[in-house]
């Protein structure tokens, strides 16, 4: 079975450019959240993907856009990243999108914007 | 105020003794609970997951929910140095048709041979 898997490690853009991360799900889960996690914070839910659309969206500017493609791997698109978009961004994947789910996390990617 | 309220710590223990970790939090429509491990620029990793009140019982680890107090705890047995790691509380509720996870700022563990 394949863990959730998350492209590039590591980037750094400047303020203003764009940025799109990537994300595997585990095999056999068809839903895929973002979570935005800054230093010394816990996860902040940024949106959720269910078939290919956004089921789910937390306190996020429109500014963070995301996919999801039929193999149910995702992108998540930053525009005009700030220095406050500096952060560890978790994709999670589920076998379900309500109800009771277990989230499974990939390693991040780190992402600094100076 | 925060939905979920968790001891930033740092919380420093000898090889060997039990770990008491706690969150309490304000929404009482929060029906699943999950404790998360998190290694230093790593992903989170899931330990336990509940669903409403009650205990369960994983090898060392023992996750309890007490609903009416909006307080949940997460006991770690016969703690080892590879349990050294920042512990995330997270809470999440049937909204919709989809579940956002709702979590505390975590606590960082350390558990010195």
């Amino acid at each position: 079975e394949t863990g959730v898997t998350q492209s590039p490690t590591h980037l750094i853009k400047t303020r203003g450019q764009q940025v799109t991360l990537r994300c595997s799900s585990q095999s056999g889960h068809n839903t895929v959240s973002w979570y935005q996690q800054a230093l010394g914070q816990g996860p902040q839910f940024i949106f959720q993907y269910y078939r290919e659309e956004e089921n789910g969206r937390g306190n996020f500017p429109p500014r963070f856009s995301g996919l999801q493609f039929p193999n149910y791997s995702s992108e998540l698109n930053v525009n005009a990243l700030e220095l406050d978009d500096s952060a560890l961004y978790l994709c999670a994947s589920s076998f379900i999108a309500g109800g009771p789910n277990e989230q499974f996390f990939g390693p991040g990617t780190r992402l600094t914007v100076l | 105020q925060k939905e979920v309220e968790q001891d930033p710590g740092p919380l420093s223990v000898p090889e060997g003794a039990i770990v008491s970790l706690n969150c309490t939090y304000s929404n009482s429509a929060f029906q699943y609970f999950m404790w998360y491990r998190q290694y230093s620029r790593k992903g989170p990793e899931l330990l336990m997951y509940t669903y409403s009140s009650g205990n369960k019982e994983d090898g060392r680890f023992t996750a309890q929910v007490d609903k009416s107090s909006k307080y949940i705890s997460l006991f770690i047995r016969d703690s080892q140095p590879s349990d050294s790691a920042t512990y995330l509380c997270a809470m999440s509720a049937n909204s919709g048709g989809y579940n956002k996870l709702i979590f505390g700022a975590g606590t960082r563990l350390a558990v010195h041979p």
